[in-house]
């Protein structure tokens, strides 16, 4: 596509349920992101895929967090047992290298209720 | 400590008005420097690289200083549009650090 493009753009879900959230990256791009944005925050690392080397995950802030990237192209964010502190804006962003020419979707707005 | 510092602001700012805010990085391996504009609810977007030797774009003029770790920007004659929140990032080979950025209003 154009650009990269995740979903849901909003999801509201309930303290302890599991929800999936979806990027799918600029097509050629090896390079993908997930970062996190707290309200009034900075952008938070979580995880980044580089073809198929192996991920950097250092960023998940905890093992309720997982991320896989299928065939190198589309990605998946995991939360499982969502709590409120999870609350907030799921960016994703591809790169055709890693090092440069980065773009972000329109991330995911998510709230634990 | 944060890898990256910004001064918040806001930057209140007459049309027409020059503005300069700057940040400064923790890691001195940072090797690329951009700054990114994120209006209210949206994405970051590249607003531009940011070379030693400085560079301009336009009304807007990146400079960085790596003896003293600090990155700024400036933007001259400043229009309405260019309200927004400015992200200062340091790049270490693939991973990103960025600043919680810094608001610029600019007023009629």
């Amino acid at each position: 596509g154009a650009g990269v493009s995740q979903s849901p753009s909003n999801k509201v879900t309930e303290k302890g349920k599991d929800v999936e959230l979806r990027c799918d990256p600029i097509s050629g791009h090896t390079a993908l992101y997930w970062y996190r944005q707290s309200l009034g925050q900075g952008l938070e690392f979580l995880i980044y895929f580089q073809g198929n080397s192996a991920p950097d995950k250092s960023g998940l802030p905890s093992d309720r967090f997982s991320a896989e990237r299928t065939g190198g192209s589309v990605s998946t964010l995991t939360i499982q047992r969502t709590q409120q502190e999870d609350s907030a804006v799921y960016l994703c962003a591809s790169s055709p290298s890693g090092n440069y020419g980065y773009t972000f979707g329109s991330g995911t707005r998510l709230t634990v209720v | 400590r944060k890898e990256v510092e910004q001064d918040p602001g806001p930057f209140n700012v007459p049309e027409g008005a020059t503005v300069a805010f700057n940040c400064t990085y923790s890691n001195s391996a940072s090797q690329s420097f951009f700054w990114y504009r994120q209006d209210c609810r949206k994405e970051p977007k590249l607003l531009m690289s940011v070379y030693s030797s400085g560079n301009e774009d336009g009304r807007f003029t990146a400079q960085l200083n790596r003896a003293s770790q600090y990155i700024s920007l400036l933007i001259r004659d400043s229009k309405l549009s260019d309200s927004a929140t400015y992200l200062c990032v340091a790049s270490n080979d693939y991973k990103l650090s960025f600043g919680a950025g810094t608001t610029v209003t600019v007023r009629a």
